[in-house]
């Protein structure tokens, strides 16, 4: 099955500094890349997301790069803030023996960003 | 819209005891899954459905059992209770394209 392996599992940053988080999957087949925030004590909340066709995607302060030959993506957050600062998840869709798509999904073991004011 | 709930919101359990774990969605999505987030592990997927009357495995299905009787809700069954499975236990349902919502969370534990 997927295996999808995140970097680092802790990062601390200065308020206005940018943080990047890397991930890697190891079934070529996947094609459908989210990011998860999730603050203490709560759910995870999609903050983006990528599909294969594509190779960055931004959204304000919020980037993901996607490379599909190393099979690797990154999540990109520029001038951080301490709202930043929460549990982070990669994620890669794996297409299941039942037929449609992207209806699984295998998580990352989560990037504890802490943003310091 | 409640969006995704899920009953209880805490539980705790003895060694052996059984209780069932309720996701309800208004949302009408087909797909609905079951995982479990344990610290450093990230969310693992228990069991999911991708209609009303099916359920299929997951990563770590062993000791859980699942029911999606009706679309609008998932049942996770926990037969025999262990430590092992003190978790956080969220619901989420799949809405188009792909994007997966969460649902509160479950936190239980067994003693």
């Amino acid at each position: 099955g997927e295996n999808v392996e995140q970097h680092p599992s802790t990062l601390s940053v200065q308020e206005g500094d940018s943080a990047v988080i890397k991930c890697t999957y190891s079934d070529s087949a996947s094609n459908y890349f989210p990011w998860y925030k999730q603050e203490l004590g709560k759910r995870p909340q999609l903050i983006i997301d990528i599909r294969s066709n594509v190779g960055e995607k931004k959204d304000q302060r919020i980037a993901v790069t996607l490379n599909k030959t190393a099979k690797h993506f990154s999540l990109h957050i520029t001038e951080t803030q301490p709202e930043d600062s929460a549990v982070y998840f990669c994620a890669a869709s794996i297409r299941g023996n039942s037929g449609g798509s992207n209806y699984k999904l295998t998580f990352g073991k989560g990037t504890l960003l802490t943003v310091n004011p | 819209n409640a969006g995704v709930t899920q009953t209880p919101k805490f539980r705790v359990l003895k060694t052996g005891q059984s209780m069932t774990l309720l996701c309800a969605q208004d949302m009408n999505h087909e797909y609905m899954y079951w995982y479990r987030q344990d610290p450093g592990m990230g969310l693992r997927l228990i069991h999911y459905s991708v209609g009303e009357g099916t359920t299929a495995k997951g990563e770590v299905p062993d000791g859980y059992n699942v029911s999606r009787l009706k679309k609008q809700n998932f049942l996770l069954g926990l037969e025999s209770a262990a430590p092992s499975q003190t978790s956080v236990y969220f619901c989420a349902t799949r809405g188009m394209p792909y994007e997966q919502y969460f649902g509160p969370g479950t936190r239980l534990t067994v003693t």
